[in-house]
């Protein structure tokens, strides 16, 4: 696709409970990034993928969060129980790597645990 | 000390006014520079990238000083319009790291008629 696809647009979980995002980065594009931005605050970054390989895991709580990109399928974040401060807008990005070129965003999903 | 730093503001400026954002970052091979704006929690989208000789679009010019490791970004003749958050984000590449993409914090601009 032409633009990279968030889904779904919001989502509403009970603390403990599941939650899956997915990502469908623009085709072609072989970096994949998840953000997390909670309210109107800075871009925390989670993970990156260079195609279906883990590239950076570095802000990754890895007690409750996992990713995936699995060939021909949307990327995916998972959180497990969730909590209270994972309320944030989860912003996928995917870019071809180059230098010189821009990553684009996905509109975003919109979680809140209540 | 952050990768990428950035004024927060809020910058309150009067329509017309002319105002300047600042951003440096601390990893000298840093390779490639973009300004993305982003309103309301909606997505970042990208505003300029920057390059090593400086670049203008319109009302918006953007600079890239490697000595100093700092860019900036200069609206002239503000409009209400522009009012939004404005992130600069910094990539680095290479053979061994892949590629890295570093955001500030943003910088929070109000026009004000």
């Amino acid at each position: 696709g032409e633009e990279v696809a968030q889904t779904p647009k919001h989502l509403v979980r009970g603390e403990g409970q599941k939650a899956k995002l997915y990502c469908a980065p623009i085709k072609g594009h072989s970096y994949v990034f998840w953000y997390q931005q909670v309210l109107k605050n800075e871009f925390k970054f989670l993970i990156s993928f260079q195609n279906e390989n883990v590239f950076d895991e570095t802000g990754m709580p890895k007690e409750r969060f996992s990713a995936k990109c699995l060939p021909n399928s949307p990327c995916s974040l998972e959180i497990q129980a969730t909590k209270l401060e994972d309320s944030a807008v989860y912003f996928c990005a995917s870019t071809s790597g180059t230098l010189n070129t821009e990553a684009f965003f996905g509109q975003g999903t919109r979680l809140t645990v209540v | 000390r952050k990768e990428v730093e950035q004024d927060p503001g809020p910058f309150n400026v009067p329509e017309g006014a002319t105002v300047a954002f600042n951003c440096t970052y601390s990893n000298s091979a840093s390779q490639s520079f973009f300004w993305y704006r982003q309103d309301c929690r909606k997505e970042p989208k990208l505003l300029m990238s920057v390059y090593s000789s400086g670049n203008e679009d319109g009302r918006f010019t953007a600079q890239l000083n490697r000595a100093s490791q700092y860019i900036s970004l200069l609206i002239r003749d503000s409009k209400l319009s522009d009012s939004a958050t404005y992130l600069c984000v910094v990539n680095m590449f290479g053979s061994n790291s892949g590629y890295a993409l570093n955001f500030g914090k943003g910088t929070s601009l109000l026009v004000t008629p």
